[in-house]
This record gives C-alpha cells, structure tokens and sequence, in this order.
C-alpha cells in the first residue's frame, strides 16, 4: 500500500510570491491534515480536511488556504510569502476524524522562502 | 492552555545502551496520547497510542508508559542502535478532530557508536 505523497519535495520562493504544495493521501482515507514544522515551534496545525470540506483549522493568517478534491488529493496555498514561512509542511492523512486512528504522515515539502 | 512538554531537549548516548524520554502534558479532556518518531527530513512515524486506561505500551524495542493521574508519559528505548537517532515527539489529544492534537517539540536523540 503505497504511503502518503507530496510534492514537490523542496522549494525555494522569494518574498511575495505564491506557492501550491500537494498531497496525496494514502488510498481510502479520506482525512487530510496539514501541519507546519519549524525548529523553534514544532508542529503547529494547519488545517485539516475531510469529504472535501474544510472541518478545522489552525491559528495561521489568511494566506494560508487549501482544499480537497473529490479523490481525497488535497493542496495547500501559501501567497504573499514571508520569510517566517520557510518550514516543512507536512500532510497527514487517516482513515476518518476520529483521533485515535492513526495519522500516516507525508515525507514533507521543504519551502524556503529568500 | 493546553501543552505538552518534553525533556530532555535533547540527548546523546552510546550505542547499546538504554535511555527514557519524558513528556508532561496538560492537556484536559485527555483522550490518548502518542509518540512519533522523526527521521531527520522525513515525516513523522507511530511509535505507540495509548488511551487513560493503558499503562503501558511496547513495540519492539520501545515501551510507553503513561500515567494519567499526573500526567506523565515516558518512552524507554532499550539497547539502542545508531537508526534510533531521530527526534521523538509527544502528541496529545483530548478526543474528537484533528486540531485538538497539541505536540510536543521532541526529544532529539543522538546515537554514537
């Protein structure tokens, strides 16, 4: 069974761009979850969605924006990039909401943003 | 607010031998709780899941315990091997969706031969 995908693996951006990562989630779940790693914060939640819909979503400005398609692959948004947003973003995904399922995490996209 | 705290930050031992990680957590309603395994680069792993009535939990040659009461959890690595070095994250959940997950920021282990 293959595992959860992203990409691209690595980025580079300047200032003010925009950048689009995605996710493939492991076949037959439906929940995606987006985190943001960064080596003084940790993990910090991102959004999270299921069927398509958003159902949760972190404390992160508007110019973090994502969305699911109806095979469950999900993107995440990024505009008007800052410096303070180069991190691994990671995407989890799982078999429904319920916590206690196990998350399978992507390998990561890593942005850096000059 | 809720948190997950762990120590050591970081840590270095040598190939063999055994160590513990601890993570204290305040987070309430409690549900379960976690720990991942990071590879440097790679996404996280699971370790272990144990809910309020589990006391401990083992998979190879990592155990988990947790104690509910004081909210305390410990992963014990028994004769490390150098592809233990990898950060090791607490995660704590209270139960329901995905944003009530509050993670530690990991244990950091180094594995010298």
């Amino acid at each position: 069974k293959a595992g959860v995908t992203q990409t691209p693996r690595y980025l580079i951006k300047t200032r003010g761009q925009q950048v689009t990562l995605s996710c493939s989630p492991i076949s037959g779940h439906r929940s995606v979850s987006w985190y943001q790693q960064t080596p003084g914060q940790g993990l910090q939640f991102l959004f999270e969605y299921f069927s398509e819909t958003q159902r949760n979503k972190g404390n992160f400005p508007g110019r973090f924006s994502g969305r699911q398609f109806s095979n469950s692959r999900s993107e995440m948004n990024v505009s008007t990039l800052e410096l303070g947003d180069s991190a691994l973003y990671l995407c989890a995904s799982s078999r429904d909401r319920d916590t206690y399922n196990e998350q399978f995490f992507g390998p990561g996209t890593r942005l850096t943003v000059l | 607010k809720n948190q997950v705290e762990q120590s050591p930050q970081s840590l270095i031992i040598l190939e063999g031998k055994n160590c513990t990680l601890q993570c204290n957590y305040t987070v309430s309603p409690f549900s379960n709780l976690r720990w991942y395994k990071q590879d440097t680069g790679r996404g996280p792993v699971s370790l272990t899941i144990m809910t309020f009535s589990e006391n401990t939990k083992s998979n190879g040659r990592y155990t988990a315990t947790l104690d509910a009461d004081t909210k305390q959890s410990s992963l014990h690595i028994t004769a490390s091997q150098l592809s233990d070095s990898a950060s090791y994250i607490c995660v704590v959940s209270p139960g329901g969706s995905g944003d009530k997950l509050t993670f530690g920021t990991g244990t950091r282990l180094a594995v010298r031969p």
